[in-house]
């Protein structure tokens, strides 16, 4: 069965500081792998997605992922954190057409400090 | 303007009284679904429909029921609630299998059963 595993819980940067958060997923055949954020009292919206072809993916408000298959990871990076990028993110993992159920992460809590 | 609408945005009722949670897109998606969200565990999806009149389980489905009778709607149903179903709903549409394609979600519903 497909899983997805997000080890940070929270974490807290700077403003202006670099951000990555972590992603590893478990799927036995080529996945395809999402990010989604979630602001304060909202639903999700998706940032960027990954189906093939080049492992680095551009999302909006300025991030990016890598999908590296040897370590079957996709994490989120983003080189400069703005305060309003606090919100929760959460990967998620789907697989090929015909498999309906997207299975999503825990989530890891991002806050930004002055 | 593109949006999945849902009702309502917040319940208090009490063990046993049947309820249903509206959920309606205007983006004509054939793919909508249902999840909760809790603390630790992230969103689980409960229900799935890939069109009118097809629907399938998530992966905690027990204690919930749904109907597809309109493309546009897809209403949550909870029988007889209890109090391990208090959560956050989340309805999701997309326009297509919904791993493969972006998932627009509800702002949520949150419920509690006393």
């Amino acid at each position: 069965a497909q899983s997805v595993t997000q080890p940070d819980i929270h974490i807290t940067v700077s403003e202006g500081a670099s951000l990555e958060l972590r992603c590893n997923y478990s799927y036995g055949a080529t996945p395809y792998l999402f990010w989604y954020v979630q602001s304060p009292g909202q639903g999700l919206q998706l940032l960027l997605k990954y189906f093939s072809g080049d492992t680095l993916v551009q999302g909006i408000k300025g991030f990016e992922a890598e999908f590296k298959r040897s370590q079957s990871s996709f994490n989120l990076r983003k080189p400069s954190v703005h305060w309003s990028d606090a919100a929760e993110y959460f990967c998620a993992v789907g697989g090929d057409f015909g498999n309906e159920k997207l299975t999503f992460g825990t989530g890891t809590r991002l806050t930004i400090i002055p | 303007e593109a949006q999945v609408t849902q009702n309502p945005r917040y319940l208090i009722t009490v063990t046993g009284k049947k309820l249903t949670v509206t959920c309606s897109q205007n983006m004509n998606h054939e793919y909508m679904s249902w999840y909760r969200q809790d603390p630790g565990l992230g969103l689980r999806q409960i229900y799935y429909s890939m069109n009118v009149e097809v629907t399938d389980k998530g992966d905690v489905p027990e204690g919930y029921k749904v109907s597809r009778k309109e493309k546009r709607n897809f209403p949550l149903i909870l029988e007889s609630p209890s109090p391990n179903q208090t959560s956050l709903y989340f309805c999701a549409s997309s326009s297509w299998a919904g791993n493969t394609g972006e998932l627009f979600f509800g702002e949520g519903s949150r419920l509690t059963v006393l």
